[in-house]
């Protein structure tokens, strides 16, 4: 079935570090890809989304562009901030399907 | 995009005890999900709210435990029957957007059971 990989946390990162989280899926045809951020205490929110192969998603200074060639959304910041500290999960829908989480990776920031 | 309300936001439960969980949207949706995130965990699909039929379960999960309304487009509830410190998570709804399109979430309810 289909199934998303996150690379392991947690992450710890000083403030205006580069960010990388890497994400690779298994799916046959074409799924649509999304990142997702759950704040402390919060629930989950959308922060980017690509439908169809190269597309790029950006959202708050965060990028992921979809790569079909090696089934990846990997998701990336330039300079990233205290506040950016939250769990990270990458996933998939297929049309009308579920959607399909990764494991998630925790992200800290230290000032 | 919807917006989602859930309720309570939290809760701490005895054992053998039962616990309700609403989930009100904005607008009119045709589709609703209701998950489980165990704590350092990813989400897990409980089911799917039909309106107007019986929500469909996924593997591990069962009506008897996990009973779901769905009375309108815009409503649907999750009931936590007979809990155990075993179910002690954050339940979270979600709504469709239609194919192809991310779901969007509630804030959640944290339960505890004791």
């Amino acid at each position: 079935g289909d199934s998303v990989t996150q690379m392991e946390g947690p992450v710890t990162l000083s403030e205006e570090a580069f960010l990388t989280i890497n994400c690779t899926y298994t799916a046959t045809g074409y799924p649509s890809l999304f990142w997702y951020v759950q704040y402390p205490g919060e629930g989950l929110q959308l922060l980017l989304k690509a439908t169809k192969a190269d597309d790029k998603g950006s959202n708050k200074g965060f990028e992921a562009t979809y790569r079909k060639e090696t089934t990846s959304f990997h998701l990336e910041k330039g300079s990233v901030q205290v506040s950016d500290s939250a769990v990270y999960f990458c996933a998939l829908i297929k049309g009308a399907q579920k959607l399909v989480f990764g494991q998630g990776t925790r992200l800290t920031i230290n000032p | 995009s919807a917006v989602i309300s859930q309720k309570p936001s939290r809760d701490i439960c005895q054992r053998g005890t039962s616990l309700t969980i609403q989930c009100q949207v904005d607008s009119q949706v045709t589709m609703m999900f209701w998950y489980r995130q165990q704590p350092g965990q990813s989400l897990t699909l409980i089911a799917t709210a039909n309106q107007g039929s019986e929500a469909t379960y996924e593997s591990g999960f069962v009506i008897d435990k996990f009973p779901i309304s769905r009375p309108n487009l815009t409503f649907s509830t999750l009931t936590v029957s007979n809990m155990s410190p075993e179910d002690s998570s954050i339940y979270l709804c979600s709504v469709g957007q239609g194919a192809n399109q991310p779901q969007h979430f509630g804030d959640g309810t944290r339960l505890s059971i004791l």
